[in-house]
């Protein structure tokens, strides 16, 4: 069974410019969420998408949007890169029982802006 | 959801067992722990989860005190590839996946 993939795994980008993210979760997950990481603030919540609906925002800027599609896949979109935004991004999936779900992460995207 | 804390670093040896402390004083009755624990900056890796009773799977035992204020995790035969950060989260699944994770523990595992 595929674990949850995530592209790209590295990318550059200059500061101004946007940036998407793409995410597949693993097959017949509905829920899908992402965090970003960085060594000054760690693990941090970003939204979670569950039935193309956003569920859960964490407290990031406007520029940080994201989008689930009809099976289940997500992107994330970061616009008006800032240097503060190179990070590992990470996309996590489950079944959404709402009881107990196994939560499963990808190896994450590595975004550095220069 | 519930506030954890966990020691900053621990260290074991190798094939000896880890025994991960969490303190979850002020978790609710709807509130599961969760551990993950992450290499390198790698993804982090599932490794277990419950609510009440005390679980074990493949890689790990979770066990729960009964007024379920704190949690311990234990890998019954560290090796040195368990050398990671370890997290204990608490969550209210039925409000979606939202899992805040504080620093967690570096354990290091000595040969």
């Amino acid at each position: 069974k595929a674990g949850v993939t995530q592209t790209p795994r590295y990318l550059i980008k200059t500061r101004g410019q946007q940036v998407t993210l793409s995410c597949s979760p693993i097959s017949g997950h509905r829920s899908v969420s992402w965090y970003q990481q960085t060594p000054g603030q760690g693990l941090q919540f970003l939204f979670e998408y569950f039935s193309e609906t956003q569920r859960n925002k964490g407290n990031f800027p406007g520029r940080f949007s994201g989008r689930q599609f009809s099976n289940s896949r997500s992107e994330m979109n970061v616009s008006t890169l800032e240097l503060g935004d190179s990070a590992l991004y990470l996309c996590a999936s489950s079944l959404d029982t709402g009881h107990g779900n196994t939560i499963y992460f990808g190896e994450g995207s590595w975004l550095t802006v220069v | 959801d519930a506030k954890t804390t966990q020691p900053p670093s621990m260290d074991c040896a190798e094939g000896r067992a880890a025994n991960l402390p969490c303190n979850h004083s002020t978790i609710s009755g709807n509130e599961y722990v969760y551990w993950y624990r992450q290499i390198h900056s790698q993804g982090p890796q599932y490794i277990i989860h419950g609510l009440k009773n005390n679980e074990t799977n493949e890689m790990a035992s979770l066990i729960i005190t009964e007024d379920r204020k704190s949690s311990t995790l234990i890998l019954p035969h560290a090796t040195l590839r368990d050398t990671a950060v370890y997290y204990c989260i608490a969550l209210i699944q039925s409000s979606g996946d939202k899992l805040t994770f504080g620093t967690g523990t570096r354990l290091a595992v000595r040969p």
